[in-house]
């Protein structure tokens, strides 16, 4: 059964902090392995990583995958109260191209 | 403006009766889902839709029901036979070429049973 695990589950830290949110998976055929953001409702899409080793990149936020360690890790650096959120963890599955397993997600807390 | 609408955003039953939650995208997307999110549990497949008049059950599809007659719209059933249906759902789309795996959501809806 393909899985995804998040850790940690929860994190709480200050303004300015660094923080590293980890994603491991057990999946049969890998195609690629996304992150997304859920602030209140709906989760925004942040990245797609298909290759290992290539980080990618938006402002704060970065994520890089090991495909052959089976993780990935989310990094947010100058870490904002506005990053305040669950993110999530998914991995397309064997069933269908479309369909996504997702992690429980990890939910920080930043505070000023 | 494109996007995912839901509604109702808050939504009361009583046991035993059935309701039927909304989704509409006007972003041309073949392919449709449902999802349902627990306190602290990630996002959990109910039915998914790659094409109008076909859907396939998730990994939670007992005591829930769907329907695709349009592109546009992937209207969800929850039934009296769902055990535990007060939870967060969420409706997602996503195109079926370039890259099918972004699927974009919409706001949700909260629906309490008691």
């Amino acid at each position: 059964e393909d899985k995804v695990v998040q850790s940690p589950l929860s994190l709480v830290v200050h303004e300015g902090d660094t923080v590293t949110l980890n994603c491991s998976y057990e999946v049969t055929n890998f195609r690629s392995l996304l992150w997304y953001k859920q602030e209140k409702k709906a989760p925004t899409f942040l990245f797609m990583l298909t290759s290992s080793g290539i980080e990618k990149k938006s402002g704060r936020l970065s994520s890089i995958l090991d495909k052959k360690e089976l993780f990935s890790i989310l990094n947010i650096t100058a870490t904002q109260t506005g990053d305040s959120a669950v993110y999530l963890c998914a991995v397309p599955t064997q069933g269908g191209s479309e369909k996504l397993v997702f992690g429980k997600g990890t939910k920080l807390t930043v505070n000023p | 403006d494109g996007g995912i609408t839901q509604s109702p955003k808050y939504l009361f039953r009583k046991e035993g009766q059935n309701v039927t939650l909304s989704c509409e995208q006007n972003l041309n997307h073949d392919a449709m889902y449902w999802y349902r999110q627990d306190p602290g549990q990630g996002l959990r497949l109910i039915y998914y839709s790659q094409i109008v008049n076909d859907f396939q059950k998730g990994d939670i599809a007992e005591g829930y029901s769907v329907s695709r007659e349009k592109k546009e719209s992937f209207p969800l059933t929850v039934t009296s036979a769902q055990k535990n249906p007060t939870a967060f759902y969420l409706c997602a789309s996503s195109i079926r070429t370039g890259n099918p795996y972004e699927q974009y959501f919409g706001p949700g809806t909260r629906l309490t049973v008691t």
